[in-house]
């Protein structure tokens, strides 16, 4: 079946240092990906998303690339703020009797320190 | 817009009662929505797909008896945890996908965060 795997959290960096939470997938067809983010006490929010190979979504300064060839999907950001402390999702919705269906990633802690 | 309720935020009950949990679309139809617990520290756990009019499609291992969803109109729908026991304490989330969405975005509720004494 569908999976995604995250690097391990958490992760914790200083204000304006470079962040990329790494995600790999691995799934039948051609899954759409997608990143989500938690704040504190809140719902699920979508951060960006990438529907075929070579996407690059892009939200917030946050970016992400399909690779196809490496079935990956990693978050980048050139300089994190305290504001973007949360809880990061890796997500894919797979094809076939999956469509629709989000699988998640373990979720990555990210803090960030003034 | 796309906005995503849950009622209550919190519930802690006695073991061996029944637990409602309602998840509205605020703003727009969903045609489906999901039910997701998460465990501490951990991911979300797909429990069932729901279709306003139909009846829920559960994951491998979700009891349908325990969790029972009634998905009644395109802005609601409800998980009732029947007979809750202390394992059955977690959070529980709810999305929509919006009927107008053309790429299976879906929007979340805030939880509900259900302890069983």
């Amino acid at each position: 079946g569908d999976s995604v795997t995250q690097m391990e959290g958490p992760v914790t960096l200083s204000e304006e240092a470079f962040l990329t939470i790494n995600c790999t997938y691995t799934a039948t067809g051609y899954p759409s990906l997608f990143w989500y983010v938690q704040y504190p006490g809140e719902g699920l929010q979508l951060l960006l998303k990438a529907t075929k190979a070579d996407d690059k979504g892009s939200n917030k300064g946050f970016e992400a690339t399909y690779r196809k060839e490496t079935t990956s999907f990693h978050l980048e950001k050139g300089s994190v703020q305290v504001s973007d402390s949360a809880v990061y999702f890796c997500a894919l919705s797979g094809g076939g009797t999956s469509y629709g269906k989000l699988t998640f990633g373990q979720g990555t802690i990210l803090t960030v320190h003034p | 817009g796309a906005v995503v309720s849950q009622h209550p935020s919190w519930v802690i009950c006695k073991s061996g009662t029944s637990v409602k949990i309602e998840c509205r679309s605020l703003d727009f139809q969903a045609t489906t929505m999901f039910w997701y617990r998460q465990f501490p520290k951990q991911s979300l756990m797909l429990m069932a797909t729901s279709n306003e009019g139909s009846k829920a499609t559960y994951e491998q291992g979700v009891e349908k008896d325990k969790f029972l969803i009634n998905h009644a109109s395109l802005t609601l729908s409800t998980l009732t945890v029947t007979s809750a026991h202390p394992e059955d304490s977690s959070f529980y989330i709810c999305s929509a996908d919006e009927l107008m969405s053309s790429y299976n975005e879906q929007f979340f509720g805030p939880g509900t965060r259900l302890t069983v004494l």
